[in-house]
C-alpha cells in the first residue's frame, strides 16, 4: 500500500499552462517531498515541505501542505515541454537521518510544445 | 557536482542466479537508501545503512541482503533470482541529519 497517492494519475496541459497535482497520505509526517521522474530515469529531487509549513516557493515550482487534510499539492507554473515527467510525492515519517520515503503513485505530465 | 554512483546500470540474469547491485554515494554522505521500483509502479522502500549499519527494513525479501562498506558503499546482494524481481533499483543518499535524498540513476535488472 502506498502512503501517498496522487490525483490526478494523468495530466495533459499546453506548454505555458500551469500544472496542479495532488497528493494524499495517510499517517503522520515529518515532511513531504516531490520528485520527478522522466521515463526510466533516476528520481530528481524537487522540493520539501516541512509539516510545520503550508506553503514553498522555488522557482515556477509552489508546493501546499495540508497535514489536517493530510494532502499536498505541486503547482508548475508556465510549464514547457521539458516539464513532462513522471512526479511522485514521498512522505517521511522521521526527520534527520534514517528517513526512509514512502512515495505514492506516480503522475504523469504531459506538456505539449 | 559529484552524484550518486551505480553499477552496473543493466544486468541480465536468469531465475534462480545471483546479482549483486553496487551503490557509491555522493562523498561524505554517510546514509544510503535502496529502493525498488516495478514496471509502472512505484518505488518502494527496501533498507537503508547508516553510519555501515542497518538503519531500516522495509520490504526486502529474505533472499536479499545489503551491506555499507568503510568506504559507505553499498551493495545490494539478490539471491535465487525471481522473474517478479525485474524492476529498477535505486540507492539514493542523504547527508548527515537532512532529510533530502540524493537518487542514483538506477540498475535496471531483467530476469529471465
Amino acid at each position: 500500500s502506498q502512503q501517498g497517492e496522487e490525483d490526478p494519475q494523468a495530466l495533459s496541459i499546453q506548454e505555458g499552462e500551469n500544472a496542479t497535482m495532488n497528493c494524499s497520505y495517510k499517517t503522520s509526517i515529518n515532511n513531504l517531498q516531490w520528485y520527478r521522474q522522466n521515463s526510466g530515469r533516476g528520481l530528481v529531487h524537487l522540493i520539501l515541505i516541512r509539516s510545520n509549513e503550508r506553503e514553498k516557493h522555488s522557482g515556477r515550482l509552489r508546493v501546499t501542505l495540508d497535514t489536517s487534510k493530510k494532502s499536498s499539492s505541486l503547482l508548475i507554473t508556465a510549464s514547457r515541454a521539458a516539464d513532462t515527467a513522471s512526479y511522485f510525492c514521498a512522505t517521511a515519517v522521521l526527520g534527520g537521518a534514517n528517513s526512509k520515503l514512502t512515495f505514492g503513485k506516480g503522475i504523469t505530465l504531459s506538456v505539449r510544445p | 557536482a559529484a552524484g550518486v554512483i551505480q553499477s552496473p546500470r543493466h544486468l541480465i540474469k536468469e531465475k534462480r542466479e545471483t546479482a549483486t547491485l553496487k551503490c557509491y554515494p555522493i562523498p561524505r554522505h554517510d546514509t544510503v537508501y535502496w529502493y525498488q521500483q516495478g514496471p509502472g509502479q512505484d518505488p518502494q522502500f527496501l533498507i537503508s545503512f547508516y553510519e555501515k549499519m542497518q538503519s531500516d527494513k522495509g520490504s526486502i525479501p529474505d533472499r536479499f541482503s545489503a551491506q555499507q562498506f568503510s568506504d559507505y558503499h553499498s551493495e545490494l546482494n539478490m539471491s535465487s533470482l525471481e522473474l517478479g524481481d525485474s524492476a529498477l533499483y535505486f540507492c539514493a543518499s542523504s547527508f548527515p541529519h537532512v532529510e533530502t535524498q540524493y537518487f542514483g540513476p538506477g540498475t535496471r535488472l531483467l530476469v529471465l
